[in-house]
C-alpha cells in the first residue's frame, strides 16, 4: 500500500515570497491533516479536512496560510507571503474517518525562509 | 486542548525493557490515549492507543492507571531502532484532533 506522498522535501524561499506544498493521502482516506513542526518541537495541526471540507482550522495563521482540498483527495497548503518563523517541517498526515483512528503521516516538506 | 506532561528525554540500554510515562490529569471520560514515536528526520508513527483497559501490539504495550490520569508506553525489548521521539497523545470525544507535546527523546544505549 503507497504511503502518503509529499512534494516537494525541500523548499529554500526568502521572506515575502510565496509558496506551496502538495500531499496526496493514501486511497480511500476521507480525512487529511496538515501539521506544521517547528525544530524541537511537536507537530502543530493546522488544518483537518474530511473530504474536501474543513473540520478545524482554528490553528491556521489564515492571514498568511491557506488551504485545499480539491475533490477530496490532494491537497496544496500554501503560505504568502512568507515570514523567517514559518521556517519548519509541514507535515502531512491521512486517516479513515470517524476516529479514532490511525494517522498515517509522510515525509514532510522541510521549508527553510531566509 | 487537553495536555499531557512527558519526561523531556529518557535513557534506556539495548535489550532492556523501557517504561515511558505520561501525566494526562485533565483527561475526560471520552479521550482516547494515543502514543506516536517520531524518527529522525521522518514523520511521525503510529505505536498503540487506548481507552480504559491495557492494550498491546506486536510494538508496545500500553498501561492506563485506573483513574486514567496517567498512562505509561512499554517498550519490552529496546533496540536501538526504537530511539526515537515519543509523543502521548489525547483525542479529544474519541476523534482524530492531535494536539502533540513535546515528547520524550529516548536514547538506547549499545
Amino acid at each position: 500500500e503507497a504511503g502518503v506522498a509529499q512534494s516537494p522535501r525541500y523548499k529554500i524561499i526568502e521572506k515575502r515570497q510565496s509558496v506551496a506544498f502538495w500531499c496526496n493521502p493514501i486511497s480511500g482516506h476521507a480525512t487529511l491533516y496538515w501539521y506544521q513542526q517547528i525544530l524541537g518541537q511537536g507537530p502543530k495541526l493546522l488544518i483537518q479536512f474530511q473530504n474536501n471540507g474543513v473540520v478545524d482550522d482554528s490553528q491556521l495563521p489564515k492571514d498568511r496560510f491557506s488551504a485545499e482540498r480539491l475533490k477530496g483527495v490532494d491537497s496544496t497548503l500554501k503560505i504568502q507571503p512568507a515570514k523567517l518563523e514559518d521556517s519548519a517541517v509541514y507535515l502531512c498526515a491521512s486517516s479513515l474517518t470517524g476516529g479514532p483512528y490511525e494517522q498515517y503521516f509522510g515525509p514532510g516538506t522541510r521549508l527553510t525562509v531566509t | 486542548d487537553a495536555k499531557t506532561t512527558q519526561p523531556n528525554s529518557m535513557e534506556s540500554n539495548e535489550e532492556e525493557p523501557v517504561h515511558l510515562p505520561c501525566n494526562h490529569s485533565t483527561i475526560s471520560g471520552t479521550d482516547y490515549i494515543h502514543w506516536y514515536r517520531q524518527l529522525p528526520s521522518q514523520g511521525p508513527e503510529y505505536v498503540i492507543h487506548g481507552l480504559t483497559s491495557n492494550v498491546n501490539n506486536r510494538m508496545a504495550s500500553l498501561a492506563i492507571a485506573e483513574d486514567r490520569k496517567s498512562s505509561t508506553l512499554i517498550l519490552h525489548r529496546a533496540t536501538l531502532r526504537d530511539a526515537a521521539v515519543y509523543y502521548c497523545i489525547l483525542s479529544p470525544d474519541g476523534g482524530n484532533q492531535f494536539y502533540f507535546g513535546t515528547g520524550t527523546s529516548l536514547t538506547v544505549i549499545p
